[in-house]
């Protein structure tokens, strides 16, 4: 495996359920970070962590609990969602260096396409 | 105040013609770094093209390239010989020194390349 992978790619779920996305980066980042992507909408940056830990929380809803358990990994949480959050999830990693210019791009993955029920 | 701004929200171009992509930014931090995107269909965000605030020339990749206009903050992207392949969704994206692993996105622009 290579680059950003996301699993699943698609998933359905009531708002009574509970599931996980995950996201796994074989770049050797130390910073990864979570995406949702509706349509006609600016990429909205949920989550940030660098070096597993969490820098960002852009006022998320506690329904989604994001978790990164080592640089390599990280999950996000979802239960009782709402149609609302039906988006597209972008995982996204890079490589973080300290002090200058921020020119480090974003790696993405392919996503997971969810539907809220 | 939106930091990135793209005007155009569907694009038509004709195989082997050039076209650019707009995009305006919004920032008072003196160091900060543009980013393009190109999205196709499968979902998958790819990275194209990078252009740094104090870069002195436009950067340029491939058939891609910055027109880095500083003053009136604009970055727009401009894909030369177009191929049906660059059929996508593209996105414009900032991020500043100052506010770290923050990257701002536009709302994007359809592109369709015709035969």
């Amino acid at each position: 495996e290579t680059g950003v992978t996301q699993t699943p790619r698609h998933l359905v779920m009531g708002m009574t359920n509970k599931k996980s996305l995950k996201c796994e980066q074989h770049l050797g980042h130390n910073a990864m970070y979570w995406y949702k992507q509706s349509a006609k909408k600016p990429l909205e940056l949920m989550f940030v962590y660098n070096f597993k830990e969490q820098t960002e929380n852009n006022s998320v809803p506690s329904r989604f609990s994001p978790e990164c358990p080592n640089s390599s990994h990280l999950f996000l949480h979802l239960h009782t969602l709402q149609p609302e959050d039906s988006a597209l999830y972008l995982c996204a990693s890079s490589q973080e260096l300290a002090g200058g210019p921020k020119k480090e791009t974003q790696y993405f993955g392919p996503g997971t396409r969810l539907l809220v029920l | 105040a939106q930091k990135i701004t793209q005007t155009q929200p569907g694009m038509f171009v004709q195989e082997k013609e050039a076209v650019t992509l707009d995009c305006t930014y919004d920032t008072s931090d003196p160091s900060y770094g543009l980013f393009w995107y190109k999205q196709p269909s499968s979902g998958e965000m790819i990275f194209l093209i990078y252009q740094g605030s104090y870069d002195q020339q436009n950067a340029t990749e491939g058939r891609y390239s910055l027109n880095f206009q500083k003053a009136r903050k604009s970055a727009n992207l401009v894909i030369s010989a177009s191929q049906l392949g660059d059929s996508a969704m593209y996105f414009c994206a900032m991020r500043e020194a100052t506010t770290g692993n923050q990257f701002y996105f536009g709302t994007g622009t359809s592109l369709t390349v015709i035969p």
